[in-house]
């Protein structure tokens, strides 16, 4: 069973800058898994943040970024804002199946 | 502008039946596939699988093949999700998703969500 790992929680100052990365069991993650990043704050659905690597939706905030970094997709904010605080999850594809990152409590303090 | 919109919460006893839907507009159903998506209370995303409204072509995760039916109506614009017999452990909220292709397209646009809690 592939397993897709997030850090399960980070902390950012307000101002400052966070990578989040997310890593797969089968090796390293390459642009062909075509991350996609989305951001879920309580009670809410999940958004989409960024899709094939670094690729942003219309919607998303240019402090938000994607990448491949050493292995790994990742996921960068830039000049975070409190109402960033949330959880944010990855997925990655394999074929005909995805798999959803367990996700990081991101906590802005 | 695009939706996807869920119907109502459930509550239902376990062994009983469910079909929850997804009601789309603003584009094209049968161009984009739809996907199901649960999360358990207090727990992270879990992707159940995929539906091409246009020929029901399905792709489930190995995790809910068997759980779980997809189909969708094109008249209507709908798409669902349905078990057979529920049991305790689907108490979860679902979302259906659009997204662009089967194996590398962006997961785009979220239904608001459908709240299914079984108990007996």
């Amino acid at each position: 069973q592939t397993v897709v790992t997030q850090e399960p929680s980070l902390t950012v100052s307000p101002g400052g800058t966070v990578t989040l990365t997310c890593a797969s069991s089968t090796g390293a993650v390459t642009s062909g898994y075509y991350p996609n990043w989305f951001q879920q704050k309580p009670g809410q659905a999940p958004r989409a943040l960024i899709y094939s690597t670094s690729n942003k939706h219309s919607w998303t905030p240019a402090r938000f970024s994607g990448s491949l970094l050493g292995g790994k997709a990742a996921l960068t904010l830039s000049g975070v804002q409190p109402e960033d605080e949330a959880e944010y999850y990855c997925l990655l594809y394999y074929g005909s199946t995805q798999v959803f990152g367990g996700g990081t409590k991101l906590t802005v303090l | 502008e695009v939706q996807l919109v869920q119907s109502g919460a459930e509550v239902k006893k376990p062994g009983e039946s469910l079909k929850i839907s997804c009601k789309v507009s603003g584009y094209i159903f049968t161009t984009y596939w739809i996907g199901w998506v649960r999360q358990m209370p207090g727990k992270g995303l879990e992707w159940m699988g995929i539906i091409y409204p246009s020929d029901s072509d399905t792709r489930y995760s190995p995790s809910f093949q068997g759980q779980v039916t997809f189909s969708a109506d094109k008249s209507i614009s709908t798409a669902y999700l349905q078990w057979a017999s529920l049991k305790t452990s689907d108490t979860a909220m679902y979302y259906c998703a659009r997204q662009t292709t089967d194996n590398s397209g962006p997961v785009e646009y979220w239904g608001q969500g459908t709240l299914v809690t079984v108990s007996s």
